[in-house]
């Protein structure tokens, strides 16, 4: 089982549509988590951070988080073409961050 | 404060050639890490440093490949000997430790083709 499991898509919404995306983690002991964007040929681009059980919105976007069952999303809210890219979810393990594989999420116009 | 520098943007080597990559962290960070990343998959943990200590190494950092920090400010990460399989993008972040668990900022990567 991988540390940080996710979907690798491609996830296709159309423009105005909400865009969810979804992350799981097996080390229980993690406590901070993390949303990245990742353009093709770019280097990830932190969007998001969360710490506590619950929703956390900035703008367009809303991290949600559930310890009991290792469970980390990220909606998109009124999804642009801009907004197609990877997106990376992050978990803090006992030396860095650990990364799952991404999700490609295409946004269509 | 421009972020963290990697430098080159771009290498191109021969097999069986040594290269090096050098990463300058945000100024005030004393944390530094190195990833690597393949087409389709996340970035994996490499190895990093506290200050110009290495504190730790992934298992995929085999023993062609070596990083030092001197002085606690800029990072090399030199691979003797490169491989097919060593094609990848290098990514450094760096934090400030005091900030926690906060994400990292990554620099822009050195993308590395071995030919």
């Amino acid at each position: 089982q991988k540390e940080v499991e996710q979907n690798s898509g491609p996830l296709s919404v159309p423009e105005g549509a909400i865009a969810s995306l979804n992350c799981t983690y097996s080390d229980r002991v993690s406590q901070s988590f993390f949303w990245y964007r990742q353009y093709s040929g770019k280097s990830p681009e932190l969007i998001m951070s969360i710490y506590s059980n619950g929703d956390k919105e900035d703008g367009r976007f809303t991290a949600q988080l559930n310890k009991a069952s290792q469970y980390v999303s990220l909606l998109i809210r009124d999804s642009q073409p801009s907004d197609s890219a990877t997106y990376l979810c992050a978990v803090t393990g006992r030396r860095a961050l650990t990364f799952g594989s991404g999700t490609r999420l295409q946004v269509q116009p | 404060d421009t972020g963290v520098s990697q430098n080159p943007r771009h290498k191109i080597t021969k097999r069986g050639q040594n290269v090096t990559f050098r990463c300058d962290p945000i100024s005030e960070h004393n944390r530094l890490y190195w990833y690597r990343q393949t087409l389709g998959q996340g970035p994996e943990f490499l190895t990093y440093f506290q200050n110009e200590a290495q504190l730790e190494k992934s298992r995929l950092l085999s023993d062609r490949f070596s990083a030092e920090r001197p002085k606690g400010s800029f990072s090399t990460l030199e691979i003797q000997r490169t491989e097919q399989g060593d094609s990848a993008m290098y990514l450094c972040a760096s934090i400030e430790q005091e900030e926690g668990d906060n994400g990292y900022t990554f620099g822009s990567g050195t993308r590395l083709t071995v030919v």
